[in-house]
């Protein structure tokens, strides 16, 4: 079945560092992906999303692109925030009939 | 703002006493869902609502239900809960169930069994 596999975290960064957050998946068909953001106490918020190949999805600063050839979907920023600490969900979806396969998530800090 | 609205943040019960978690949406989406969510986990969906179709998930325990009375509310019933079920539980919807629709969270019910 559609599996997702996240980098193991958490992942500690001072401000302003490079951020990456690796994301493979499985999937039979083409799936559309997605990023997910969890705050502490809250519950998902949608960063992006990109439904074909090379399609890149982006937002407050994040980017990622579908790549087809190696079914990846990585998450980067050029400089994170304190604000960004938080635990980010990669996911696919294959079809309307098929639920949202999420990642185990990754939890990022961020120090002044 | 719009938004999906879920009570309480936190809900405590006793083994075994059935309780029940409530969620609102004032986007008159069509599609309602709740997912399970333990501690350092990914959420795991339990079933879902089209309209008034209902869909469980082959692996949803038959000891969770659900009901939506009308567009903007739904419910989840967990009728004999045990200590594995203390978990968070979201609620979301999207406009369809198109595979590119995202989907909107509410803030979650934090359940503890005692």
């Amino acid at each position: 079945g559609d599996s997702v596999t996240q980098m193991e975290g958490p992942v500690t960064l001072s401000e302003e560092a490079f951020l990456t957050i690796n994301c493979t998946y499985t999937a039979t068909g083409y799936p559309s992906l997605f990023w997910y953001v969890q705050y502490p106490g809250e519950g998902l918020q949608l960063l992006l999303k990109a439904t074909k190949a090379d399609d890149k999805g982006s937002n407050k600063g994040f980017e990622a692109t579908y790549r087809k050839e190696t079914t990846s979907f990585h998450l980067e920023k050029g400089s994170v925030q304190v604000s960004d600490s938080a635990v980010y969900f990669c996911a696919l979806r294959e079809s309307g009939n098929t639920p949202l396969v999420f990642g185990k998530g990754t939890r990022l800090s961020v120090i002044a | 703002d719009a938004m999906v609205i879920q009570n309480p943040r936190y809900q405590v019960t006793q083994f075994g006493k059935p309780v029940t978690l409530s969620c609102s949406q004032t986007l008159n989406h069509n599609v309602m869902y709740w997912y399970q969510q333990k501690s350092s986990q990914a959420p795991k969906l339990l079933f879902h609502y089209y309209d008034k179709d209902f869909n469980n998930e082959a692996d949803t325990p038959d000891n969770f239900q659900s009901r939506r009375p009308n567009t903007s509310f739904c419910f989840l019933d967990i009728r004999s809960p045990g200590l594995g079920d203390a978990a968070m539980y979201l609620c979301a919807t999207s406009r369809d169930r198109q595979v590119n629709q995202p989907q909107h969270f509410g803030d979650g019910t934090r359940l503890s069994i005692l």
